[in-house]
């Protein structure tokens, strides 16, 4: 099975800031990887496809880099709504696996 | 835009078998562009892909649940399921199902729709 690893585990932000969560992969997954925002009590929401596809309806706000292990989901300007869980997922190879999930808190 | 809705029961006893359906609306199950999933999350921790449903009949499954799990679907009726056999409460999850898409312009698969999710405790 690929492994997915994100950093950090938790990420502690304000309003307004820009934020970066990495997620490397165990071997290389070329551009099949995915980024989901997951609020509490909700079902994750798909941010990015193809490591840096927006998904339709996404704000632009939200961005996706990188290839091969290493990958970036940024965010620019914070917005309230932001403060979520973030998963990275790879779909290179089945199994598909996710990172442990990146919490971004409101400092 | 397509909806998915989970049932099934939220207790099951340790040892049984776990069975939830997925129904699909607002789309048809033999796209081919799309794969039918299961996903879990365990409270307060990550996803797990479970497997896999095809409209060609075709199923996929995670190797560590395989020898107890069985994805199938009805086309016909929209559905599909998942049953997982001899359940403890290592597998106390919410259960999603969710839509794998991929196309020729984008062949990377990605999960674009999802359920609300289905919390199945295991305990007697």
């Amino acid at each position: 099975d690929i492994q997915m690893t994100q950093s950090p585990s938790s990420l502690s932000a304000s309003v307004g800031d820009r934020v970066t969560i990495t997620c490397r992969a165990s071997q290389s997954v070329t551009n099949y990887l995915s980024w989901y925002q997951q609020r509490p009590g909700k079902a994750p929401k798909l941010l990015i496809y193809a490591a840096s596809t927006l998904q339709s309806g996404i704000p632009s706000r939200f961005s996706g880099g990188g290839s091969g292990t290493d990958f970036t989901l940024t965010i620019t300007s914070l917005q309230l709504e932001d403060f979520a869980t973030y998963h990275c997922q790879q779909s290179y190879s089945v199994p598909y696996t996710f990172g442990q999930g990146t919490r971004l808190e409101i400092k | 835009q397509v909806q998915l809705q989970e049932s099934g029961p939220g207790l099951v006893q340790p040892s049984e078998t776990l069975s939830l359906t997925c129904t699909v609306s607002g789309g048809s199950m033999r796209n081919s562009n799309y794969y039918w999933d299961w996903i879990r999350q365990p409270p307060g921790k990550g996803l797990e892909w479970i497997g896999s449903f095809y409209h060609s009949g075709s199923s996929y499954y995670t190797p560590s649940l395989k020898s107890r799990l069985t994805i199938s679907g009805d086309t016909s009726k929209n559905q599909f399921s998942l049953n997982l056999s001899s359940m403890t409460a290592a597998d106390t999850a919410i259960y999603y199902c969710a839509r794998s898409h991929r196309n020729v312009a984008a062949p990377q698969p990605r999960f674009d729709s999802w359920g609300q999710g289905s919390l199945v405790t295991v305990s007697s």
